[in-house]
């Protein structure tokens, strides 16, 4: 079965410009996760689907930051425009929690997107 | 400060030595994570536990709720268990993770 996957694995652009990540989950986990680790800190949640409803997009930094999941399946985190501070690593899991209980379920990760805002 | 803190953030050992990890939370959780990463990879889910504790291989977890304290036990360290080691807490609405742990186990 695939794992989580997630693309591009680098994506390197400028400052203004717009950058869209995908991540596909493991088929079948309603939840879906938004994460990013920028330089140095601790990985920070960003949002969380449950099928194609967000969940809690408290973590979304700012209004840059869209995400979304059509269909229930796979989702997109789209950045426009960049700017420096959005480099990192943004990472994607899916699961399949108990009910709506964030953290019930296993966590399956992605590879992980590297983001590097110029 | 950090909703989950976990100490030590660097550790260095010397294979075949007995590891801890540990982790502690201030919020209510519905479970806590530890998590694995190597270099340049991505993110493994190693344990997933509310209570007790749980054993895989070489690896051993606990948690006390009373306490919000969890620890990672890795027995007869070797240099493939050189990685971030993470620990997160799911809190039924979201996930807060520790800035994690990085383990270098010499040959």
């Amino acid at each position: 079965e695939a794992g989580v996957t997630q693309f591009p694995s680098h994506s390197v652009i400028e400052k203004g410009q717009t950058v869209t990540l995908r991540c596909d989950p493991i088929s079948g986990h309603d939840n879906l996760y938004w994460y990013r680790r920028v330089m140095g800190k601790e990985i920070k949640f960003l949002l969380h689907f449950v099928k194609e409803s967000k969940q809690d997009e408290s973590g979304m930094p700012n209004n840059r930051f869209l995400a979304e999941r059509t269909g229930g399946t796979y989702s997109t985190l789209k950045v426009q425009p960049a700017e420096l501070e959005d480099s990192g690593v943004y990472f994607c899991a899916s699961s399949q929690e108990l009910g709506l209980m964030v953290g019930t379920g296993e966590l399956f990760f992605g590879e992980g997107s590297r983001l590097t805002v110029l | 400060k950090n909703e989950v803190e976990q100490s030590p953030q660097n550790l260095t050992a010397q294979e075949g030595e007995f590891i801890t990890i540990n982790c502690s939370y201030s919020v209510g959780i519905s479970a806590l994570h530890w998590l694995q990463q190597h270099p340049g990879g991505g993110i493994v889910s190693l344990f997933m536990l509310s209570s007790g504790k749980k054993k895989h291989g070489r690896l051993i977890a606990t948690i006390n709720i009373q306490e919000k304290h969890s620890s990672l036990h890795i027995t007869a360290s070797h240099p493939r268990d050189s990685a971030v080691y993470i620990c997160a807490v799911g809190t039924g609405n979201q996930f807060y993770f520790g800035t994690g742990t990085s383990l270098t186990v010499i040959p």
